[in-house]
Order: structure tokens, then C-alpha cells, then sequence
């Protein structure tokens, strides 16, 4: 069966403290990695797509990576607007996603 | 913006009735998902229609409906709504091209829905 597993479910860090998001997956044939950004209340923010393994993709202060089992979503020195939930989503058989239950990232200042 | 709209934003009801949620995808976009959204569940996808046609089925229940219109807005329409039903609903659109990969989904900023 398709999954999308997440850690940690949630994550506590001070302003300028480093750290990465973890996302396993399983399914037969990546389609496609995506993350995804998710404010209280609000739709999912579009992040990265990554294709293949070894791929990287950088905004800001975030990058994503990809293994052939699981992505990273780094998170360089942060600050307290990068607080929310992030996501991570595989298509399943065509174009469908399988959500991860999300991390829950809270930046203090 | 995302470019994907639905309306209405907030949507209150009762046991037993009907309502319909409405999606505009963004201009240019063939493919409209509906997904689901509980505290308990998670994201979950229902449907998704390509061009008028219905394309893939979630965990969708049978009083759950939907409809893309040649305009490519899309509706979905929820029945003997229970307690259960109460969620956050989104509408996601895409390019929907075929080809080995799958493309990028914009979601809209969804609607909530309490059924008391």
C-alpha cells in the first residue's frame, strides 16, 4: 500500500536554528515528490516538486532533497513567519496525492 | 494567490441537508481534485475530473457528488450530511497534461464546513 510518513510531527525551534524535515514514502514508480506549506485555516501553499533521486530545490531559506525512499526539507537559519505546517504528497496511480499527517514547525523569536 | 477560488469560504448547516461548494482552477488548467481535510484524517483526496470528465475516485461516499462544467469550474455536492461531514474542503487544480510524471497541484483556499 502507498504511504507518506512524516517526522517529526512536531518542531520546535528558536530563530537561526537549523534543522530538517523528514518525509519517507512508499509507491511503486515516483511520479513526483511535492511539498507543500499549510497556514492555520488556510490552502496548501505550493513548495517544490522533485522528480528524481538526488534532485535539490532551494527558495529562501528552504531547500528539499530527494533519496529514492524519503526527502529532506532543510530549513536554514528560520524565522518566526516560517512557522506552519509543512506537508509532503506522492501521486498514486496517475495523479492523486497521498498526504503525509504533516510537520507542525514553530519558530520563536 | 494561488489562483484557484472557491466559494463560500465558511458554510453552516444542519444534520440531514445538502450543500454545494463551488471551485473556479486557475486559467489554463484542465484537472480539478477535491480533497478532504479533518483533524483526524489528514488531507485526503475524493475526485478528480479532467476536461469535463471524471478522472480518478477517492474515499469518496456515496452521497458525495461532483461535477466539472464546460466552463472547467467544478462543483461538489454533499448529501444527508452528518456531524462526521464537518471538515475543511479543497479544490486543487492543474495543467493535466499525461505523460510519465505528474504535475503540480495549486490548491484553492477552501471551504469550511460545519454540520451541527
Amino acid at each position: 500500500e502507498d504511504q507518506v510518513t512524516q517526522s517529526p510531527e512536531a518542531l520546535r525551534l528558536q530563530e537561526g536554528e537549523s534543522s530538517s524535515l523528514n518525509c519517507s514514502y512508499t509507491v511503486s514508480g515516483l511520479r513526483g515528490l511535492f511539498w507543500y506549506r499549510q497556514d492555520p485555516g488556510k490552502g496548501p501553499e505550493f513548495l517544490f516538486t522533485l522528480y528524481s533521486a538526488g534532485e535539490e530545490k532551494e527558495k529562501e531559506r528552504l531547500k528539499a532533497t530527494l533519496t529514492k525512499k524519503e526527502s529532506f526539507l532543510h530549513i536554514t537559519a528560520p524565522k518566526p513567519e516560517d512557522s506552519a505546517t509543512y506537508l509532503c504528497a506522492v501521486p498514486q496511480a496517475g495523479t492523486a496525492l497521498i498526504f503525509g499527517k504533516g510537520t507542525t514547525l514553530s519558530v520563536s523569536s | 494567490d494561488s489562483g484557484v477560488t472557491q466559494t463560500p469560504k465558511h458554510l453552516i448547516t444542519a444534520t440531514g441537508q445538502r450543500v454545494t461548494l463551488r471551485c473556479s482552477p486557475r486559467s489554463g488548467d484542465l484537472s480539478v481534485y477535491w480533497y478532504q481535510q479533518s483533524l483526524d484524517q489528514g488531507l485526503q483526496f475524493l475526485i478528480q475530473y479532467y476536461n469535463g470528465e471524471e478522472r480518478a475516485k477517492g474515499n469518496i461516499l456515496e452521497r458525495f457528488s461532483a461535477q466539472q462544467f464546460p466552463d472547467l469550474h467544478s462543483e461538489l455536492n454533499l448529501s444527508s450530511l452528518e456531524l462526521g461531514d464537518s471538515a475543511l474542503y479543497f479544490c486543487a487544480s492543474s495543467v493535466g497534461v499525461a505523460g510519465g510524471f505528474t504535475d503540480t497541484q495549486y490548491f484553492g483556499p477552501g471551504t469550511r464546513l460545519t454540520v451541527l
